[in-house]
């Protein structure tokens, strides 16, 4: 059974790297059926598609209001998708979400993480 | 960059029907896909490529896609349908996930 399980620390001071990491188990990150990807949703609001992974071709996709300080990528050995964003402020506190995607053109989501909370406050 | 256009809120009483619509300059050109999502939890696919239904969906989910809006029904709405709904699609163009605004549905 697929489970998505989301890591990091819960605080991050302003300024500094938020890094998280999503443990994939039940499938393989490295299958070339599949995307994965980070959405974020600030507390109260709607969800912000982060960025999106597919291992097989080594691509990676970005949202364009993130695009300059966002890094996604994947420890095969591990099998594991991490998330790093630096310079964070405020406005990057949110649950952040893992998903998979299955691979094709629409790139639905059909399987999430349950999400972590981040809070970036000194 | 592609926006959906939701609407914020809708109320429907119990046993109705509820339209959600997805507004996006011809979104009938794409696939679309709805999420529910409930307070605490994380969203959940209810339809995809714009009227197929997961396993476990009820068949009282169902979606449609023309022209500029897409639109997800929930019949004979229940009480434990009430969540907010996101649709989503894949902008080709632009190669990024686009969310809307999300719709939160009340059933009173």
């Amino acid at each position: 059974q697929l489970q998505l399980q989301e890591s990091g620390p819960g605080l991050v001071k302003p300024s500094e790297t938020l890094s998280l990491t999503c443990t994939v188990s039940g499938d393989s990150i490295s299958s070339s059926n599949y995307y994965w990807g980070w959405i974020r949703q600030p507390p109260g609001k709607g969800l912000e598609w982060i960025g999106t992974i597919y291992y097989s071709s080594g691509t990676t996709y970005y949202s364009p209001s993130l695009k300059s300080r966002v890094t996604i990528s994947i420890d095969t050995s591990k099998n594991q998708l991490s998330l790093k964003l630096p310079s964070v402020t405020a406005t990057d506190t949110a649950v952040y979400y893992c998903a998979r995607h299955p691979y094709g053109s629409g790139m639905e989501i059909d399987f999430w993480g349950q999400g972590t909370l981040v809070s970036v406050s000194s | 960059s592609y926006v959906l256009t939701q609407p914020p809120s809708l109320s429907v009483a119990p046993g109705k029907t509820a339209k959600i619509t997805c507004g996006g300059n011809n979104i009938g050109s794409k696939r679309v896909h709805w999420f529910q999502q409930k307070p605490g939890q994380a969203p959940v696919l209810v339809i995809y490529y714009d009227n197929v239904r997961p396993s476990g969906i009820p068949e009282r989910f169902s979606g449609s896609n023309s022209g500029n809006t897409a639109t997800l029904t929930v019949s004979s709405v229940e009480v434990g349908d009430e969540a907010d709904y996101y649709c989503q699609v894949w902008d080709n163009d632009s190669a990024h996930v686009v969310f809307g605004g999300g719709t939160k549905l009340t059933v009173l």
